[in-house]
């Protein structure tokens, strides 16, 4: 059964680095989003992207964040310079297209720990 | 803003023992609920997307009801492999191509054997 990929599992970084989590979609699916989720907090919307573009994202999403599909198979987020709040789970999750299918599918998340 | 309270937010039961979780919502002009399943670490996998007010969906032991206000998740004679936490999330009206979820807190069940 297709699932949505990300890499790393586990990420350690310095307070001010930048980091770029990765993600492979399902194969035909055209909706992409992250999701973070804060230790013991509620799962929370960052972007979503459709079309090589970001149709919609939340006041999380700063110009410190940045998202790329920068080939036809990895989804990516960036973050700039990173800081002790930023350390969550990070999921990416995908869409296919078409009526109906609205239910999205998550990757098994990046752990991002911010020093 | 839309808001999704889920109560109880823990619940312990012993196994074959029957309940249910609550979802509740304010959206203005719900498109879609969803149910999803996670266990520690990882991520949320999707059980069951209910439109309108009135629709039931099954899987195994699980059965996720909807009215205009709340949804229901009823577990039906639970093994201990049902524990996990159980998330909902509400999707308001397509107004843009984005699509958000936006996800209750969660119920973390426990079946003990």
């Amino acid at each position: 059964e297709p699932e949505v990929t990300q890499t790393p599992s586990h990420q350690v970084t310095q307070m001010g680095q930048e980091v770029i989590l990765r993600c492979v979609p399902i194969s035909n699916h055209l909706y992409f989003y992250w999701y973070r989720q804060i230790l013991g907090q509620k799962v929370e919307f960052l972007v979503s992207f459709y079309n090589n573009e970001i149709s919609e994202k939340s006041e999380i999403f700063d110009d410190q964040f940045s998202v790329e599909r920068p080939d036809g198979s990895n989804f990516t987020l960036k973050i700039r310079s990173t800081k002790l709040e930023d350390s969550a789970m990070y999921f990416c999750a995908s869409r296919r297209p078409g009526q109906g299918a609205d239910e999205q599918f998550f990757g098994p998340g990046t752990r991002l720990t911010v020093l | 803003e839309d808001q999704v309270t889920q109560s109880p937010e823990a619940l312990r039961l012993q196994e074959g023992e029957s309940s249910s979780l609550n979802c509740s919502y304010t959206v203005s002009g719900l498109r879609g609920l969803f149910w999803y399943r996670q266990d520690p670490g990882k991520g949320p996998e999707f059980l069951f997307t209910l439109y309108s007010a009135g629709e039931e969906k099954e899987k195994e032991r699980l059965k996720a009801t909807l009215t205009k206000k709340e949804s229901f998740l009823h577990i039906t004679a639970p093994k201990p492999e049902d524990s996990a936490t159980y998330l909902c999330a509400v999707q308001p009206p397509n107004n843009n191509a984005g699509n958000m979820l936006t996800f209750g807190g969660g119920t973390r069940l426990m079946v003990k054997p």
